[in-house]
């Protein structure tokens, strides 16, 4: 059983596209996360949301916008995809927000053309 | 900016070594997390640590929570080859919601 499960795996894409990820936990956990990992592997949170409301921002481009239409689940929607945003970006999920050990999905892999 | 600085950054190592590697900072953290992770995989937690001076282990890995709480180690024995991969510190700055990590270091080991 998979307890954070992220889609797709990889995304290959032009510029200025749109593109959405996925996530999903059925770990039953309050608080999830996005995080993007750059090429020397540093790992930086994005947006967190407790119970589909937004907790933290991290100074992120308007042009990502996450969305939590629940709480098993938070997508990643990306508009106008630029060369910067290729990355890998994992989703994670903990019990409740803050101070709460975290759980990571495998991650997708995306590369801006 | 960066809070946490984690070294090395990187091992190369013989199998049966021990490895060691550590945090630090200018801040006081509540939680320190230790994870890994394998190429084309999410980082998966080791070992959690929540209480200043804490000591814990998993396996033939050990971690420590500093008692200064601005610092943390972890030791691995007995070094093996499925131990290859990034080992990333993070912790919970106290104040903060949310979760900072190390720029990882990276083991190689030689068979």
């Amino acid at each position: 059983d998979t307890a954070v499960s992220q889609t797709p795996k990889y995304l290959v894409t032009q510029m200025g596209n749109d593109k959405s990820i996925k996530c999903e936990q059925n770990l039953g956990h309050d608080t999830m996360y996005w995080y993007k990992q750059d090429s020397k592997k540093f790992l930086k949170i994005m947006f967190s949301y407790n119970n589909k409301e937004l907790i933290i921002n991290e100074t992120v481009p308007n042009r990502f916008s996450p969305k939590s239409p629940d709480k098993a689940h938070l997508n990643l929607h990306i508009n106008s995809l630029e060369l910067g945003d290729s990355a890998v970006y994992f989703c994670a999920s903990s019990q409740a927000g803050g101070g709460e050990t975290q759980y990571f999905g495998p991650g997708t892999r995306l590369l801006v053309l | 900016g960066q809070q946490l600085n984690q070294s090395p950054q990187s091992m190369f190592i013989q199998e049966g070594e021990d490895v060691s590697m550590n945090c630090t900072s200018s801040s006081i953290f509540n939680t320190w997390l230790w994870y890994k992770q394998d190429p084309g995989e999410g980082p998966v937690l080791l070992i959690a640590l929540y209480k200043a001076g804490e000591l814990t282990s998993n396996g033939r890995l050990t971690a420590q929570f500093g008692i200064t709480r601005k610092d943390s180690f972890l030791n691995i024995s007995a070094s093996i080859p499925s131990d290859v991969g990034i080992y990333f510190c993070a912790g919970i700055i106290q104040g903060a919601q949310k979760l900072v990590f190390g720029q990882g270091t990276r083991l190689t080991i030689n068979p």
